[in-house]
């Protein structure tokens, strides 16, 4: 149980362009869902909670308006990153929290998106 | 100022060879929980230690959470090739309800 896949795995686009990364919980409703972004050889960087039916929260110094967060089903969230440039390039995670083994705040993550931007 | 502080950050050994990688912080925890990661995929839960003292295995892991509940330690027995990865710990301190990660330990086991 408890499995979060990532559509796609890995993408490249052209500077400018946007691009969006989507997030599921296949086995379970995930209330809250969270995208990380992760620099080679680095720890995880939370970027924001995303909450079913409300509007992100986003971590000190992310932007908004350039990674817009949608989570409009209880199995799905999406990120969107508007206006790529190439310091976007990055692999971003999402993770979601199972409600019924949340008690110790564990969180299930997906495989990952590798970024790119050309 | 990183909250949970992992030791060491690299780590290169060989088969066979045991090893302890410890997570500590100056807060206090109600839970730490291990992750591995493999490069190129997701963090992957192992274990969540949840009360001061505890240990908890997981056939040739062995995972402690401090008495004190702001530290915790992971030991290797016998490292195989297949435990390459980045380890990282994770928790919620007391009164918040979101993880803080530490930087990882990149374990790296050669045959």
């Amino acid at each position: 149980g408890a499995v979060v896949s990532q559509h796609p795995s890995w993408v490249i686009c052209k500077s400018g362009t946007s691009v969006k990364i989507e997030c599921r919980s296949l086995d379970f409703q995930a209330t809250t869902m969270f995208w990380y972004r992760q620099f080679p050889k680095q720890s995880l960087m939370l970027m924001a909670t995303s909450n079913e039916g409300s509007k992100a929260t986003y971590e000190q110094g992310v932007e908004k308006d350039k990674f817009l967060i949608n989570h409009a089903s209880l199995t799905l969230s999406t990120l969107t990153v508007t206006s790529a440039h190439p310091e976007d390039s990055s692999f971003y995670i999402c993770s979601a929290r199972d409600p019924q083994h949340n008690i110790n705040y564990e969180q299930y993550f997906g495989p990952g998106t590798r970024l790119t931007v050309t | 100022t990183q909250l949970l502080e992992q030791s060491p950050q690299f780590l290169s050994i060989q088969e066979g060879e045991n090893l302890t990688v410890y997570c500590n912080s100056s807060s206090v925890f109600s839970s730490l929980q291990w992750y591995r990661q493999e490069p190129g995929e997701g963090p992957v839960l192992l274990v969540t230690v949840v009360t001061g003292g505890e240990v908890k295995k997981l056939k040739r892991l062995t995972f402690q959470f401090g008495d004190a509940r702001k530290d915790s330690s992971l030991h290797i027995t016998a490292a195989q090739p297949g435990d390459t990865g980045l380890y990282l710990c994770a928790g919620a301190p007391s009164g918040y309800s979101t993880l803080t990660f530490g930087k990882g330990t990149m374990l790296l086991v050669s045959p």
